[in-house]
Order: structure tokens, then sequence, then C-alpha cells
């Protein structure tokens, strides 16, 4: 496999349920991200790691967890979300946190009912 | 106020025309500046970064930065169907503060 990988690319779940994002990034990269993006918003930057240590979190909600084991797999743990939270999941991943290329995975298309 | 700023569109242009893309952000502070490109259904993928005053060309594609008016452009020379899709712009402000724009729909009609 190539560049960042995302799974599951589509998840459907009540808001009562757990459940797990992962990315896999396989560039070398030191720096990875979780954004979201809803319709008719902009890219929401959530949470940035840096060589498994996570360095920014953009005042998201407890019910969003994030984990990054090693520098090439990030995961996004959810639980009890809401409807509103049903957005597009996109992982990316960079060099260096400073660094301006980033490149995206395909997305998690996650839908809360 | 938002971060960065962006005309949802759509802009439509016939082929080979020019399409110009427009993009304001409040923070003077701001460093660097992107172009992204993302199609309907797919992730976005970076096609310029500017971090100058003045324009920065690439191909077809000619970054335009003005600071003191905190505008930051993206021309599209000889726009061809395959270059309809929306475009984000992001500024990264500081340390790990990236900001996008709700980006630009592009209709390029053969």
């Amino acid at each position: 496999e190539t560049g960042v990988t995302q799974t599951p690319r589509h998840l459907v779940m009540g808001m009562t349920n757990k459940k797990s994002l992962k990315c896999e990034q396989h560039l070398g990269h030191n720096a990875m991200y979780w954004y979201k993006q809803s319709a008719k918003k902009p890219l929401e930057l959530m949470f940035v790691y840096s060589l498994e240590e996570r360095v920014e979190n953009n005042s998201v909600p407890s019910r969003f967890s994030p984990e990054c084991p090693n520098s090439s797999h990030l995961f996004l743990h959810l639980h009890t979300l809401q409807p509103e939270d049903s957005a597009l999941y996109l992982c990316a991943s960079s060099q260096a946190v400073l660094d301006y290329e980033q490149y995206f995975g395909p997305g998690t298309r996650l839908t809360v009912t | 106020q938002k971060e960065v700023e962006q005309n949802s569109g759509p802009l439509s242009v016939p082929e080979g025309a020019i399409a110009s893309l427009n993009c304001t952000y409040s923070d003077r502070g701001s460093q660097s500046f992107f172009w992204y490109r993302q199609y309907s259904g797919k992730s976005p993928e970076l096609i310029m970064f500017i971090y100058s005053n003045g324009d920065k060309e690439d191909g077809r594609f000619t970054a335009q930065l003005n600071k003191a008016s905190q505008y930051v452009s993206l021309l599209i020379r000889d726009s061809q169907p395959s270059d309809s899709a929306t475009y984000l712009c992001a500024v990264n402000n500081n340390f790990n503060k990236f900001y996008f724009g709700s980006g630009t729909k592009l209709n390029v009609k053969p």
C-alpha cells in the first residue's frame, strides 16, 4: 500500500455505540493529523501528532479520543456521538509538523443515527 | 469573523480561459498559504504553496500573495474540464494552526 490509508471508508453508528477510525501512513512521515469535513463548512483541524506525541487539540469534544501508538498509525476512538458529528473524517500526514506538504487519506464517511 | 474566507461559487469559466480564485484571511501574522484541490468524493491534494509577497508560477497555476491586503489568489491558465473541482485555500498562522476556507467550486465548461 502507498500513501495514506483509512479504514473503514464508511461507518454508520448509533449514538450509544463505540467505534474507532484507523489511519496508516506509508510515507515515513513524522506528523499526523485528524480533520473533520462537514457539508458547507471548512475543513477543521482536530488533532495534531508529532512523533507520537499530541501537540495540538483544537477544542474537540471528549467524545473524540485520538491515539497514536507509533508514527505510522493514528486512531480516532468515538463514543456517544451526536448526529451533528456526522461528517467526513480525514487523516493526513507530513514529514514534520511545520512541513507544508500534507498528504490526505481518502477519508471515513461517518453517519451517526 | 472567519479565519479564511472564500467565495463558495460556483465559478464557471469556458475551456481555455483563465480561472481566478480568491481568498482573504484575518490574521495579519499568517506565514504560509496553500491551495488544495478537492474533486467530488475525493480528499484534498496540495497544488500550490506560497510564503512571500508576489507571484509564484507552476505550470498553468500561479499563486499570488499580498500580505498588506491579506489576500491570496490562484490563477489557472488554459482551464481544462479536468480542473473542475473545489479549491480550498489554507493558511498556517503559526505552529500547528492550520485554517481552511470553505472552498470555491470551479466549473470549466467544454
